[in-house]
């Protein structure tokens, strides 16, 4: 079945850049998200990447795809105090099911 | 000029009582969900509703009915609730069903006592 995984933790300082990796399992993915929760509020949408890209740019999010070994990455430049959230990575197939991993807590260290 | 909204923002209630929760969008879009967000932040679809066409996650209890009065809405029932109901619901939408970008609701943080 379709599993999505991520590490459940990461601490960073403030002005450090933060990588938040997440595998995932169906090779029939199609797209692929990054979405942001602060805390007690809903679900944003960061950014997402297509399968047939590599990556992808928006201001100081950067996303890796590595298709061959089912590898996606977040990569936020310059991590500010307001970057302290969850991210969850999120998978769409072609069987239309949208699959989300377990979230990252990102830390940002004054 | 909120895109998915959804009332109430909290709910507390006791066991065996029946609740709703209501979900708008304003996108124009075709597709709504539910989803629930368990104490560990573990997010599961529960249902998708496109031109009155829902599926279901086959593990959501029966007690949980979506209804959908128009395209716009689409508001969960929930019948004889359970400690375990206790969660943050989401409703979300996509401009149609299929791989399309899904935008959140703020999330219901339901609690039954």
């Amino acid at each position: 079945g379709e599993d999505v995984e991520q590490s459940l933790f990461l601490s960073v300082r403030e002005g450090d850049s933060s990588v938040i990796n997440c595998t995932y399992t169906d090779s029939s993915s199609t797209y692929l998200y990054w979405y942001k929760q602060e805390p007690g509020a809903g679900l944003q949408l960061l950014t997402y990447i297509f399968s047939n890209m590599d990556m992808k740019q928006d201001q100081r999010l950067t996303v890796l795809l590595n298709k061959k070994d089912k590898h996606l990455s977040l990569r936020i430049a310059d991590t500010q105090t307001g970057d302290s959230a969850i991210y969850f990575c999120a998978e769409m197939n072609y069987g239309q099911n949208f699959v989300f991993g377990p979230g990252t807590r990102l830390s940002v260290l004054p | 000029d909120t895109a998915v909204s959804q009332t109430p923002k909290y709910l507390v209630t006791q066991m065996g009582n029946d609740k709703s929760i209501k979900c708008e969008q304003n996108l124009g879009h075709d597709t709504m969900y539910w989803y629930k967000q368990d104490s560990k932040k573990f997010l599961k679809i529960m249902f998708s509703y496109n031109n009155k066409e829902l599926i279901i996650n086959e593990t959501v209890p029966n007690r949980f009915s979506p209804k959908s009065p128009d395209k716009a809405h689409l508001n969960l029932h929930i019948n004889s609730l359970e400690l375990g109901d206790s969660a943050v619901y989401f409703c979300a939408s996509s401009q149609r069903q299929g791989v399309e970008t899904q935008y959140f609701g703020p999330g219901t943080r339901l609690l039954v006592l």
